[in-house]
């Protein structure tokens, strides 16, 4: 099946700090999401991007479908973002079954 | 602003005991998931429905696990007897359509003792 692995696994940065996750996928695929999962367990959808670039607020995205990987940025980066992050794509050959990436975990520090 | 609703968010159980979570997607959203999600691992999913319909249940354990979505609206995921190797958190997700993105609820943490 489709492999997505994310990195880094694991970053520490100091607020205001700029950082760029990555994405990487074995696949064509049709659609991605990137997903917030915060300290509770929530995962808050953040973008649905098959391609393209999008931003809303600090945060931003890129999808490169062609190359097989997606970039999201943050930016001026807040305790509040702290988390695992994770992309989803759908397994080859459906439209929804989405496999899960490998997540990033990130930390943010004053 | 439309969210996925589920209940319980937290259930403590004995192994053997029976358990049940509960999902409400948004309104209007034909399409439902239920995943299960490990410890430091992404989620994976359980059970997809199309309405009231069964579209996806290979990585349902079935002889255990039992999900329904009578009325194609709420869903119900059932575990009985629960086994330690259950304890996860449990999200409940759902969609316009198959192919549209997927709004997450959030989740039950199942803990079995």
């Amino acid at each position: 099946g489709i492999q997505v692995e994310q990195s880094p696994p694991d970053l520490i940065l100091q607020e205001g700090a700029n950082s760029t996750l990555r994405c990487n996928f074995s696949d064509s695929v049709n659609n991605l999401q990137w997903f917030h999962q915060n300290p509770w367990g929530q995962l808050i959808n953040l973008f649905y991007i098959p391609s393209g670039t999008k931003q809303n607020g600090r945060l931003s995205a890129t999808t490169v479908a062609t190359e097989r990987y997606s970039l999201l940025y943050i930016s001026s980066s807040q305790t509040t973002d702290s988390g695992v992050y994770f992309c989803a794509v759908p397994i080859t050959g459906t439209a929804s079954k989405l496999t899960f990436g490998t997540g990033t975990r990130l930390q943010v520090t004053l | 602003e439309a969210e996925v609703a589920q209940s319980p968010r937290y259930k403590i159980t004995e192994k053997s005991q029976a358990v049940a979570f509960w999902c409400d997607p948004i309104s209007g959203h034909a399409t439902l998931y239920w995943y299960r999600q490990i410890l430091g691992q992404g989620p994976e999913l359980l059970v997809q429905f199309q309405d009231e319909s069964v579209v996806d249940d290979s990585q349902l354990p079935k002889d255990r696990f039992s999900a329904e979505r009578l009325k194609g609206v709420d869903s119900t995921l059932k575990i009985q007897p629960a086994e330690l190797g259950d304890s996860a958190m449990y999200l409940c997700a759902s969609s316009l359509g198959t192919s549209n993105e997927q709004f997450f609820g959030p989740g039950t943490r199942l803990t079995v003792l």
